[in-house]
């Protein structure tokens, strides 16, 4: 299984709403990592995650609030949004966090439209 | 920080028309580079990868990709390409001893059938 599922697939919210999005993933990998993209822009990393804990976080302001369950989980916690944080929201995930060439795998994505 | 260009921005073709995406990274030291594609309203898929070894490298779908060291350089070739292909190209460079991803800015290619 090489698959990274994310939920949900499209997300409308408010700027006052409080959501949630979900990414899974069974490869066993120890890595995980939120991204965020807009159209036709590469993805932009916000947080990674090394072994359930946070070791990177890129100034992403703290209306976006991540949390790693446990190693297959990754939620990425939304609340007071603002309309220019629609995007599609990418997760991913990779065997180890450093070098070494490990691949990432990514998402689907949640296509959030913050209204 | 490190940089990564892709030097075609948006790229028309036509079917059958040899393809070289250009990318070029500024690190000196050791790198892993990747060629990601992004079909329309699907999920970024990796199409090939280097590591170490032979520098030319071939993926899934035809295509290939060459490490020049020396230019640092990895771009992109296929020598027919087919309407399919149309898709977003993003190239991603890690250095050896860190732990994050750069991204080049990507290259939109259209195929006309």
């Amino acid at each position: 299984d090489t698959e990274v599922t994310q939920t949900p697939k499209h997300l409308v919210m408010g700027m006052t709403n409080k959501k949630s999005l979900k990414c899974e993933q069974h490869m066993g990998h120890r890595a995980m990592y939120w991204y965020k993209q807009k159209a036709k822009k590469p993805p932009e990393l916000m947080f990674v995650y090394s072994y359930e804990k946070l070791s990177i976080n890129e100034s992403v302001p703290s209306r976006f609030s991540p949390e790693c369950p446990n190693s297959s989980l990754l939620n990425l916690h939304l609340h007071a949004l603002q309309p220019e944080d629609s995007a599609l929201y990418l997760c991913a995930s990779s065997q180890q966090e450093t070098g070494g060439g490990y691949e990432q795998y990514f998402g689907p994505g949640t296509r959030l439209t913050v209204t | 920080a490190q940089s990564v260009s892709q030097h075609n921005h948006h790229v028309i073709l036509s079917e059958a028309a040899s393809l070289e995406l250009g990318c070029n990274y500024s690190y000196g030291g050791t790198v892993n580079l990747f060629w990601y594609v992004q079909y329309p309203g699907q999920h970024l898929q990796l199409l090939l990868k280097y590591f170490s070894g032979d520098p030319l490298v071939k993926g899934i779908k035809g295509f290939e990709a060459e490490f020049i060291k020396s230019k640092f350089s990895f771009n992109l070739r296929k020598p027919s390409v087919q309407w399919s292909d149309t898709a977003e190209y993003f190239c991603a460079v890690v250095p050896d001893t860190g732990n994050q991803f750069y991204f080049g800015t990507g290259t939109s290619l259209t195929v006309i059938p």
